[in-house]
């Protein structure tokens, strides 16, 4: 199976901050990654797919880049309904697979 | 609007079985695969099973043989029988959505609000 590394595991920032977010793979996934958002209690939401293009309705303050191997995500200004758990899945390669989350925390 | 809503879930022994279940709203059911994901705070999230549109089925290789994904489109429902059920197996289940109608590309873009499966003695 296809290892999914993400880093860091946590970071701590604040509201209006830059964040960038990093998952690597075990193997080259073209651009099969798709990043998610994750509050407690909550189902995951989808926000990016294909490492770069945004789901419907998520606002443009996040953005993916990558291929191949090492793909980020970046929210450009972060908001306090931001603050939440994030992981990437890669679905290049059955099975897909997942990273291991990044929990943005408030500094 | 796209709604999943799993049930089903409890607290069951090892080797005892249990059935959760996914209704589904908002879209042509039968036209999409559905999977199951689960997620624990030790191993994090783990893809489990999928069932296409055309019934076929696959499995992560932890639940090949125990596990079994099936589909009601007259429902709307999909489901996950669980049998031998073992301590690792204790987890949220969530079923998720196909991203394409007509294909599999293990992308879920919605997801249901889960449901808690333990295996406790």
């Amino acid at each position: 199976d296809i290892q999914m590394t993400q880093s860091p595991s946590s970071l701590s920032a604040s509201a209006g901050d830059r964040v960038t977010i990093a998952c690597r793979a075990s193997q080259d996934i073209n651009y099969h990654l798709a990043w998610f958002q994750q509050k407690p209690g909550m189902a995951p939401k989808s926000l990016i797919y294909g490492a770069s293009t945004l789901q419907d309705g998520v606002p443009l303050k996040f953005s993916g880049s990558g291929s191949g191997t090492d793909f980020t995500l970046t929210i450009s200004s972060l908001q306090p309904e931001d603050f939440a758990t994030y992981f990437c899945l890669q679905y290049n390669k059955f099975p897909p697979t997942f990273g291991g989350g990044t929990k943005v925390e408030v500094k | 609007q796209v709604h999943l809503v799993e049930s089903g879930g409890g607290v069951v022994q090892p080797g005892d079985s249990l059935t959760v279940s996914c209704a589904a709203s908002g879209f042509t059911f039968s036209t999409y695969a559905l999977h199951w994901v689960r997620q624990t705070p030790g191993k994090g999230l783990e893809w489990v099973a999928v069932i296409w549109y055309d019934g076929t089925k696959q499995y992560a290789d932890s639940v090949k043989g125990r596990f079994t994904i099936s589909r009601d489109n007259s429902k709307n429902t999909v489901y996950l029988q669980m049998n031998s059920l073992r301590a690792e197996d204790t987890a949220v289940y969530y079923c998720a959505r196909d991203y394409i109608a007509y294909a599999t590309w293990y992308y879920f873009d919605y997801w249901g609000q889960g449901t808690l499966v333990t295996v406790s003695p």
